[in-house]
């Protein structure tokens, strides 16, 4: 069964701070990973990682894949509060439905 | 149209009442996926349609869930009996083809009282 487990599960930073989320993950077959913000309502689309090494970058926010020690991470520098929000991280295995595989999300707080 | 558009955005029923939650992908999209949102978690899998056909429904929980895509494009998640422990928020995605990245909609937040 794939499982994605994504850390820390809070965070609390000020405006202006870089943050790092993680995202480590065991799956069948794997094919790609998926990084979504959430705020109040859908999921929107960030990033598709399937190269290990690869920086994938729009404006302040970037991610990396891993795919020797099976992790990814999503960096945000000089953060504002509007990335305030839920950052879900997804893998896509081999699996007949081609679902995605969440993690439980880690909930990013910047204050002003 | 332009996003996945879900309907009704809350409902709130009693417990053993039946439900019917719609959603509209985006044009063109093949692909259409059900997922259960619980408070505090990442959205769980339900069932996958390619066309008209339930290609997987492995994550259903139970009998009492079904879903249909009757012509390939309006999909609606139907809850018989509904229980306490069905209330979450149900997101519908679609893509264009099998592959990733999935676009969700907003979710239809289900309160069993």
């Amino acid at each position: 069964e794939d499982k994605v487990v994504q850390s820390p599960l809070s965070l609390v930073v000020h405006e202006g701070d870089t943050v790092t989320l993680n995202c480590s993950y065991e799956v069948t077959n794997f094919r790609s990973l998926l990084w979504y913000k959430q705020e109040k309502k859908a999921p929107t689309f960030l990033f598709m990682l399937t190269s290990s090494g690869i920086e994938k970058k729009s404006g302040r926010l970037s991610s990396i894949l891993d795919k020797k020690e099976l992790f990814s991470i999503l960096n945000i520098t000089a953060t504002q509060t509007g990335d305030s929000a839920i950052y879900l991280c997804a893998v896509d295995g081999d699996n007949a439905g081609n679902m995605l595989t969440f993690g439980g999300g880690t909930r990013l707080m910047v204050k002003p | 149209g332009a996003g996945v558009s879900q309907t009704p955005s809350n409902k709130v029923t009693e417990k053993g009442k039946y439900v019917e939650l719609r959603c509209d992908p985006i044009s063109g999209h093949t692909a259409l996926y059900w997922y259960r949102q619980s408070l505090g978690q990442g959205p769980e899998f339900l069932i996958y349609f390619q066309g008209t056909g339930a290609a997987d429904d492995s994550g259903l929980p139970n009998d009492r869930f079904f879903a249909v895509r009757p012509e390939g494009s309006v999909s609606t998640l139907k809850i018989q009996r509904t229980e306490r422990g069905d209330s979450a928020v149900y997101l519908c995605a679609s893509s264009l083809t099998r592959a990733p990245p999935l676009h969700f909609g907003n979710g239809t937040r289900l309160t069993v009282t």
